[in-house]
């Protein structure tokens, strides 16, 4: 398997305009956890989900942060509009129950 | 807060030298993690431990597990300037399967 993926690497965007992350987690996991890295704040869990159900979104920072799970092997994690202090790296990270949870490589989004 | 805490917050040792870092958390687990990260890149999965357990080793990486003092460590043995990196626990809520981060244990192994 080819570990988790995410797209793209690096994002750079203006201010107000619409950002889709994307997520596609290893096969045959089915939890799918959105993270995002910033120097002030650390590692804060935005959204996880269990079977494409979002099971627990309270770290979700603002109504402009979405995010979808539409099949077992996609997510998306959309910021409209988008703001200077959504500057992170943004990770998703996939597991079985109680196993080994493995990370993407990270979207490191700029918004100018 | 729920999150792993770990300690100390930096460590500074020089090559050859053992590394012990500690993490508390505040509720029961199902399992705990611990994971390395190279300054400015992914999270790399290191150990995974479950509650019932209480050691288990990897390589040169040892982790503990003490469910009553609600604390875990990482001791890497016999370190390299390669294992220079920030390193994390991440405990798994008891019935839940996601899991939180504290603010790391910063490592600086010096040839």
């Amino acid at each position: 398997d080819a570990g988790v993926i995410q797209s793209p690497r690096h994002e750079v965007t203006e201010m107000g305009q619409e950002v889709t992350l994307r997520c596609k987690p290893i096969s045959g996991h089915n939890s799918l956890f959105w993270y995002r890295q910033t120097m002030m704040r650390g590692l804060e869990l935005l959204i996880y989900f269990n079977n494409n159900v979002p099971i627990d979104d309270s770290g979700m920072p603002e109504d402009r942060f979405s995010a979808k799970m539409p099949n077992a092997s996609f997510s998306t994690l959309k910021i409209q509009p988008s703001e200077p202090r959504d500057s992170a790296v943004y990770f998703c990270a996939s597991r079985k129950q109680n196993t080994e949870a493995f990370f993407g490589q990270g979207t490191r989004l700029t918004v100018v | 807060s729920q999150q792993g805490e770990e300690d100390p917050q930096a460590l500074s040792i020089q090559e050859g030298e053992n590394a012990t870092m500690n993490c508390s958390y505040k509720t029961s687990i199902n399992n705990l993690q611990w994971y390395r990260q190279n300054s400015g890149r992914g999270l790399v999965h290191l150990i995974l431990i479950r509650s019932n357990e209480r050691e288990k080793h990897s390589g040169r990486l040892r982790v503990t597990l003490d469910t009553s003092k609600k604390s875990s460590s990482l001791l890497i043995t016999a370190s390299r300037a390669a294992d220079t990196a920030s390193y994390f626990c991440a405990p798994s809520l008891y019935n839940f399967n996601k899991f939180y981060f504290g603010s790391g244990t910063k490592l600086n192994v010096k040839p």
